[in-house]
């Protein structure tokens, strides 16, 4: 199993341009996240799926679309790139019948 | 909603001896709380988590207390070893909406294990 997987790695943006950070997981969860991560901020969530279908807001919405294409993919997309939106992005799913989320490797994110 | 602070936010300890990491909480009925561990460069793991209805856990050298009055708890770890250098992150369940946790994480405490 690969568990988490996030593509690209590394991303460098110019503001206002678009583009889709792409994440699956190959677990079976249900439940899967956006995180993004900022120094001395810790994690904070961005979307959120219960289940294929669904998608809903966590701490840090604005700026930010989600679509979880099946239960494997949930994608992460940024329509107008701004330098507030440098950061570091973590994909997370779950089982319900666990309590632990497992992370994928992350994309380094920088916009110009 | 719910609001987790984190100290210290750097540790630094000699090698062999404890460390402890705090985190309190503001949402009374968060249940569930988990500590990540996150190497360099890596993603964060979880390492330990400890439900409301337990007051202490542990798993080797690592544990964790929950004190529900004062809406604290704290990551232990004993015995420090130059891999237990990482930044560690606790976090407090804010909700659950149709099986999907929604967690609220500390600041993260830069820990390093000075040989």
């Amino acid at each position: 199993n690969a568990g988490v997987t996030q593509t690209p790695k590394f991303q460098v943006l110019k503001t206002g341009q678009s583009m889709t950070l792409q994440c699956a997981q190959d677990m079976n969860h249900n439940s899967m996240y956006w995180y993004r991560q900022d120094p001395g901020m810790g994690l904070r969530l961005i979307y959120y799926s219960a289940s294929e279908g669904t998608t809903d807001k966590g701490e840090v919405p604005n700026g930010y679309n989600v679509s979880r294409l099946n239960k494997r993919e949930f994608s992460l997309r940024l329509e107008s790139a701004a330098p507030s939106q440098t950061s570091v992005y973590f994909c997370a799913s779950r089982d319900a019948s666990r309590a632990e989320q497992f992370f994928g490797p992350g994309t380094r994110l920088t916009v110009l | 909603g719910e609001n987790v602070e984190q100290h210290p936010s750097t540790l630094s300890v000699q090698e062999g001896d404890s460390a402890v990491i705090k985190c309190t909480y503001s949402d009374s009925a968060s249940n569930y709380f988990p500590w990540y561990k996150q190497e360099l460069g890596k993603r964060p793991q979880l390492i330990i988590d400890i439900r409301s209805n337990v007051g202490e856990k542990k798993d080797q050298r690592i544990a964790v207390t929950l004190n529900k009055t004062a809406k604290h708890f704290s990551l232990h770890i004993t015995e420090t070893q130059p891999e237990d250098s990482a930044v560690y992150f606790c976090a407090a369940i804010e909700d659950i909406i149709q099986g999907a946790q929604k967690l609220v994480f500390g600041q993260g405490t830069r820990l390093t294990i000075n040989p």
